[in-house]
């Protein structure tokens, strides 16, 4: 059975600050997806990780992935209110012929002025 | 492009009736369509997969009669929730994708169900 870990599931830090969300997971996997979702609202694609090493980098974030240990990252650099937001990583597998996303539990990020 | 919307987006009604929500590909052939369940604070549970003219196939523990899933086209899946009960209150999410294989999920905006 596919388990996607995230920590921490809660995280408060100031503006201006740097921290790291974890995401690992515990079989081999096809993809792996970063999400962002603000309460109320649908999940928005921040970034997909398609092999090892991979590196993408959005503004403020930035995600990698390492196969051999089953690890994902997302970096934030100097945090401001607006990334404020619950994370998502997701990691698909293919399984009899269909295909899953299996979502970790979520990083609420609160980022205080 | 690879745009979907869900339909409604909030819904409150009586408990007993039966409620359907809409999830449309609008600019992409979506062979497979996925239904997503989110508890509050919590993270989203699959549902369901449909691919499109054929039968959902349904994670553990959902129940197929209640939670009825019709993907007649390649744009088009329904969600139907039958005699809902407030246990059944819940944020519900469709994807879509072109099919298995290197094809990404794309996200509708979600359905907010409320069972009074």
């Amino acid at each position: 059975e596919l388990k996607v870990e995230q920590n921490p599931l809660f995280l408060s830090m100031q503006e201006g600050k740097n921290y790291t969300i974890y995401c690992n997971y515990s079989t081999t996997s096809d993809r792996l997806y970063w999400y962002r979702q603000d309460p109320g609202k649908s999940l928005e694609s921040l970034f997909v990780l398609l092999s090892n090493g991979a590196v993408k980098q959005e503004g403020r974030l930035m995600a990698s992935l390492d196969t051999k240990a089953r690890l994902s990252t997302l970096h934030i650099t100097a945090a401001v209110h607006d990334l404020s937001a619950t994370y998502f990583c997701a990691v698909d597998k293919i399984w009899g012929g269909s295909e899953k996303l299996v979502f970790g539990k979520g990083t609420k990020l609160t980022v205080n002025p | 492009g690879a745009v979907v919307s869900q339909h409604p987006s909030r819904v409150i009604c009586k408990s007993g009736t039966s409620v359907k929500i809409e999830c449309r590909s609008l600019d992409f052939q979506a062979t497979t369509m996925f239904w997503y369940r989110q508890f509050p604070k919590k993270s989203l549970m699959l549902m369901a997969t449909s691919n499109e003219g054929s039968k959902a196939t349904y994670e553990q523990g959902v129940e197929k009669d209640k939670f009825l899933i019709n993907h007649a086209s390649l744009t088009l899946s329904t969600l139907t929730v039958t005699s809902a009960h407030p246990e059944d209150s819940s944020f519900y999410i469709c994807s879509a994708s072109r099919g298995v294989g290197n094809q990404p999920q794309h996200f509708g905006d979600g359905t907010r169900l409320s069972i009074l």
